[in-house]
Parts: C-alpha cells; structure tokens; sequence
C-alpha cells in the first residue's frame, strides 16, 4: 500500500486486558511515531523510533506501555492491564529521513481504543 | 502536554468565505507544521513553514510565523464545503517529535 496502515482500526477492551496495535510505515521509512489523541484534544506524543531503535520514549505514560520495531518496519505498541483513561485515538506516523530534518511525517489512519 | 493553544476552538462560515485560525506556542522550534484531520480520518499535512520564513503560500493555504510572538496564522481563502475537518499546528524543535495544538473545528456550510 501506499500509506502508513494500521490494525485493528476499531479496538473495545475490558479494564484490565492487554492490548496490542500494529503500525505498517511507508516501506524504507527510518522514522516511526506513535501518538495518542483523546477525544476532542490534538494528538500527544508517546514514542520514536529510528530503524529498530527506540530513541524517544518520554510520551509513554506509564510502565503499562510499551513499543517494538524489531526489525526496523512494522512496530506495535502494547498496552497491559488497560485503563479506562487509556481509551483513545492511537495515532502511528512515519517519514523517510531522521526526523531531525525538515521532513514530512505521514499518519495512519489510527487505531480507536476503547476500554470499558 | 500540549505546546500551545489554538483559537478559535470552533468556526462556522459560509461557503466562499474565508478561514483564518491562530496558533501560539511556547518554545523555541525548528519549523511549524499545519495538519488537517477530517472525522475518521488520519492527520494530512497540509503546509511547513520554517523558523526563518515569516509567510508561506501553497493553493488557497496561506500560512504566517511570528516568531518574537510565537504565533501562527492559517487563512483557507475561499472556503468549501470539503474543508470541513479539525486543523492543528504542531511545531517542531530541536530533536525528533511533533507538539500538537488542541485544533480548531471548522464547518463550512453550503
């Protein structure tokens, strides 16, 4: 495909279950992003990854989550013993170049969790 | 948290009008960026405007940057229908990630 994908699309979890969403980037693209966006808020950010490594993760908001881009594509982020404050748009983006420079980041279309 | 604000928080006009939103933030950046985001639908960038650039065209898109007042305009001129969707800025600095603005909903009605 042409655009960064995202599964599931939809995601309704009891409190307390583990969750695990998936981000497709553009093909050979360095940079991968995940954000969260609440309801009626823009997004926020949660973690970066360059290739396979995961060089910013001051967004994550507790030790509940936790990200992977093993072999330097396809990444997920893991939610364990989810939280009603959880629910929310988890957003994942990519771009070609270290994110460094003035490069454009391209956005999946999210994945909305929520938990009940 | 959120970098800045945006404002208005909600716009309605009229088809063929124009839209101007304001964004302020509070740190320094490398660049600003404007996305929009139509309901179910995934961010789209629509315009980057550098910290050295002061105002930036791209179609019917006319961005500005104040820096000394750390603050951006967006003006859509001649709105449609189609631009109905939630507009963000996010600014960038030194490093890697995007701080979004809380948005400004913007209906055009026909």
């Amino acid at each position: 495909g042409a655009g960064v994908s995202q599964s599931p699309r939809y995601k309704v979890a009891k409190r307390g279950q583990d969750v695990a969403l998936r981000c497709d980037p553009i093909s050979g693209h360095v940079s991968l992003f995940w954000y969260q966006q609440a309801l009626g808020q823009g997004p926020e950010f949660l973690t970066y990854f360059q290739n396979e490594a995961q060089l910013d993760k001051s967004g994550l908001p507790s030790d509940r989550f936790f990200a992977e881009r093993p072999e330097g594509s396809v990444s997920t982020l893991k939610i364990q013993r989810t939280q009603q404050e959880d629910s929310a748009v988890y957003l994942c983006a990519s771009s070609s170049q270290l994110a460094d420079s003035y490069n454009e980041q391209f956005f999946g279309p999210g994945t909305r969790l929520t938990v009940l | 948290s959120q970098q800045g604000e945006e404002d208005p928080q909600a716009l309605s006009i009229q088809e063929g009008e124009n839209a101007t939103m304001n964004c302020s933030y509070k740190t320094s950046i490398n660049n600003l960026q404007w996305y929009r985001q139509n309901s179910g639908r995934g961010l789209v960038h629509l315009i980057l405007i550098r910290s050295n650039e002061r105002e930036k065209h791209s179609g019917r898109l006319r961005v500005t940057l104040d820096t000394s007042k750390k603050s951006s305009s967006l003006l859509i001129t001649a709105s449609r229908a189609a631009d109905t969707a939630s507009y963000f800025c996010a600014t960038k600095a030194a490093g890697n990630k995007l701080t979004f603005g809380g948005g400004t909903r913007v209906l055009v009605k026909p």
